[in-house]
């Protein structure tokens, strides 16, 4: 009873470092997605992935890069943190022709310093 | 393009008071329009959803009715509790977008 799992859930970075967050759903959902939650501005759609083997971009896609392995994990990778790029990141997943009924992970909190 | 407006918060209330929080909306075409909550601690899950203009969401002692001619979604809750203190996010799909786009969410404190 899983559902979409994150990891790391917590992780402060120096301007500058990169890494990568994971994300792993065992719903067998063909649709993934990463978006950032700023204060005062919602969640906002970073890139998704509609089917394994594709990604395309969403609202803010620069600076990130994303990866679908496989039908079960769609990670996100941070080539070179920036302060700006503190946030709340969610992962989540939806059935293929369901695009609105999307379930989610409980989230990363990142710090870039 | 598309956008959500949600009334701003925090909104603190008193256990069994009513509770409503106002969502407007932009899109172009007719879009279907959702809830969502965020417990502490823990990723958005869906709440309720309406598809078409007069159609009316509930789950959970929570409503919220599609209006079109106002371009409003506000979401009801006659007596609330302490565990329903959560962020609450409007949202709607276009399918011209064929993502959703989100409000940026409204805190609610329910004190006992």
């Amino acid at each position: 009873n899983a559902g979409v799992t994150q990891t790391p859930k917590f992780q402060v970075l120096k301007t500058g470092q990169s890494m990568t967050l994971q994300c792993a759903q065992d719903m067998n959902h063909n649709s993934m997605y990463w978006y950032r939650q700023d204060p005062g501005m919602g969640l906002r759609l970073i890139y998704y992935s509609a089917s394994e083997g594709t990604t395309d971009k969403g609202e803010v896609p620069n600076g990130y890069n994303v990866s679908r392995l496989n039908k079960r994990e769609f990670s996100l990778r941070l080539e070179s943190a920036a302060p700006s790029q503190t946030s709340v990141y969610f992962c989540a997943s939806s059935e293929a022709g369901t695009n609105e009924k999307l379930f989610f992970g409980s989230g990363t909190q990142l710090s870039v310093l | 393009g598309n956008s959500v407006t949600q009334m701003e918060g925090p909104v603190t209330l008193s256990e069994e008071a009513f509770l409503t929080i106002n969502c407007t909306y932009t899109a172009t075409g007719y879009p279907s329009l959702f809830w969502y909550v965020q417990y502490p601690g823990e990723g958005l899950q869906l709440l309720l959803k309406a598809t078409k203009a007069d159609d009316k969401g509930s789950n959970k002692g929570f409503e919220a009715t599609y209006r079109k001619e106002t371009t409003s979604f506000h979401l009801e809750k006659g007596s609330v509790q302490v565990s329903d203190s959560a962020v609450y996010f409007c949202a709607l799909f276009s399918g011209s977008a064929r993502q959703l786009t989100f409000g940026s969410g409204t805190q609610l404190t329910v004190l006992p």
